[in-house]
């Protein structure tokens, strides 16, 4: 079993549409990160939770520490959110050592 | 202000050569992180550098390396290159490193092709 797990590993949505994409850990941890993906390979860095909840324009992403699951949402999906959504974490004390989930692929058709 | 830069975008190699890539931060950032992504494997770590020195690193075989200068630049080298050693490299950098998680920026990644 990975240690980081997402689901779904891919997810179709109309326009407008709300989206969750999850992520599951058993690891001790410092810090999760969601990461997106486009094409060509390019990562940016969406988020880094170690609690709670935090917001960015339509993204909201939230950390439940005890259940070690982590849950993004993208609101009033839009065809640029097409990407590669990966989950991953900073292991604890061990900085920018990360384990990557294995990605979720969203698209979003007009 | 410039985002990290990695060379070259793409490399082709042949099995048995050695390739080095190359990896500036953004300036001020120390820390310094390299990543595989292969399309069986995902995205693995390879190693992450902080004031020059090795700070942590993942499961790779000593055939991959890497080191950073003191303008905080770094390179990775893979010897003896493999059939399974194309893949997309990429480094992130971040203002400090070691022990507490701190947000990433990537590069664009350079992509090697080993043939």
């Amino acid at each position: 079993k990975n240690e980081v797990e997402q689901s779904p590993q891919n997810l179709t949505a109309q326009e407008g549409e709300f989206i969750t994409i999850n992520c599951s850990y058993s690891v001790g941890i410092s810090a999760l990160h969601w990461l997106q993906q486009h094409p060509g390979g390019g990562i940016v860095s969406l988020f880094m939770l170690s609690s709670g909840k935090k917001k960015h324009g339509r993204l909201i992403a939230t950390i439940n520490i005890q259940e070690k699951h982590s849950s993004l949402h993208i609101t009033a999906s839009h065809p640029r959110d097409s990407a590669v959504y990966i989950c991953a974490v900073s292991l604890y004390n061990q900085g920018g050592k990360l384990i990557f989930g294995q990605g979720t692929e969203l698209s979003v058709k007009p | 202000k410039a985002g990290v830069t990695q060379t070259p975008r793409y490399l082709i190699k042949t099995r048995g050569q050695q390739v080095t890539l190359s990896c500036s931060p953004i300036s001020g950032h120390r820390s310094v992180s390299w990543y595989q992504q292969t399309p069986g494997q995902g995205l693995q770590f390879l190693f992450e550098y902080f004031s020059e020195t090795q700070r942590n690193k993942g499961n790779f075989p000593g055939r991959f390396s890497g080191r950073q200068f003191s303008n905080s630049r770094s390179e990775m080298n893979v010897s003896t290159l493999e059939l399974g050693d194309s893949a997309l490299y990429l480094c992130a950098s971040s203002l400090v490193g070691g022990v507490g998680a701190n947000v990433l920026t990537f590069g664009a990644g350079s992509r090697l092709t080993v043939l």
